[in-house]
């Protein structure tokens, strides 16, 4: 099995409104990334949890909580979003280790619309 | 600064035809190139990934090249399908799976 699952598809959230997205892989992988991609542009990467513990924090504001409950799972939580956050929100995943680069699996992407 | 170009923005070619996308980096150091396709507002997904010892590397239709030491890369897409209509993204790693340089794409569209 080598697929990433995001929750929901869309989501359209208000600016004072609390929502989490949703990651799941089952490949046994032990890195996980979140990845924000604006129309056009290439993703940018937001965080990356390594064996469960957060190793990078791409200097994201505090409105947007990573959250990493088992190696399979990554959370991202949403509070008090603006409307410049509207994006297609990516997880990924990889083997992590040694000198090694991996290959990352994406998961379909969260499409977020803030109002 | 670790850059990655590609080439051309855009291409639109009928279906069945062939064509190559080009990607040109100043990355270092060089960990691997990766080329991934994404349909739009989908996620990317790979189509290959070659170190800096490999020169060539298939998957199915699509074939990616890799000169080290021009640091260009090519992918070549064979008897295009409509299905092939994508953005192409070259990636270059810069020693870790962090530090991930990404290009801009290349938008194919495959007409029928």
């Amino acid at each position: 099995d080598t697929e990433v699952t995001q929750t929901p598809k869309h989501l359209v959230m208000g600016m004072t409104n609390k929502k989490s997205l949703k990651c799941e892989q089952h490949m046994g992988h032990r890195a996980m990334y979140w990845y924000k991609q604006k129309a056009k542009k290439p993703p940018e990467l937001m965080f990356v949890y390594s064996y469960e513990k957060l190793s990078i924090n791409e200097s994201v504001p505090s409105r947007f909580s990573p959250e990493c409950p088992n190696s399979s799972l990554l959370n991202l939580h949403l509070h008090a979003l603006q409307p410049e956050d509207s994006a297609l929100y990516l997880c990924a995943s990889s083997q992590v280790g040694g000198s090694g680069s991996y290959e990352q699996y994406f998961g379909p992407g969260t499409r977020l619309t803030v109002t | 600064k670790n850059q990655v170009e590609q080439s051309p923005q855009s291409l639109i070619i009928l279906e069945g035809k062939n064509c190559t996308l080009q990607c040109n980096y100043t990355v270092s150091p060089f960990s691997n190139l990766r080329w991934y396709k994404q349909d739009t507002g989908r996620g990317p997904v790979s189509l290959t990934i070659m170190t800096f010892s490999e020169n060539t590397k298939s998957n199915g239709r699509y074939t990616a090249t890799l000169d080290a030491d021009t640091k260009q890369s090519s992918l070549h897409i064979t008897a295009s399908q409509l299905s092939d209509s994508a953005s192409y993204i070259c990636v270059v790693s810069a020693g870790s799976n962090y530090q991930l340089i990404w290009g801009a794409g290349t938008k194919l569209i495959i007409k029928p």
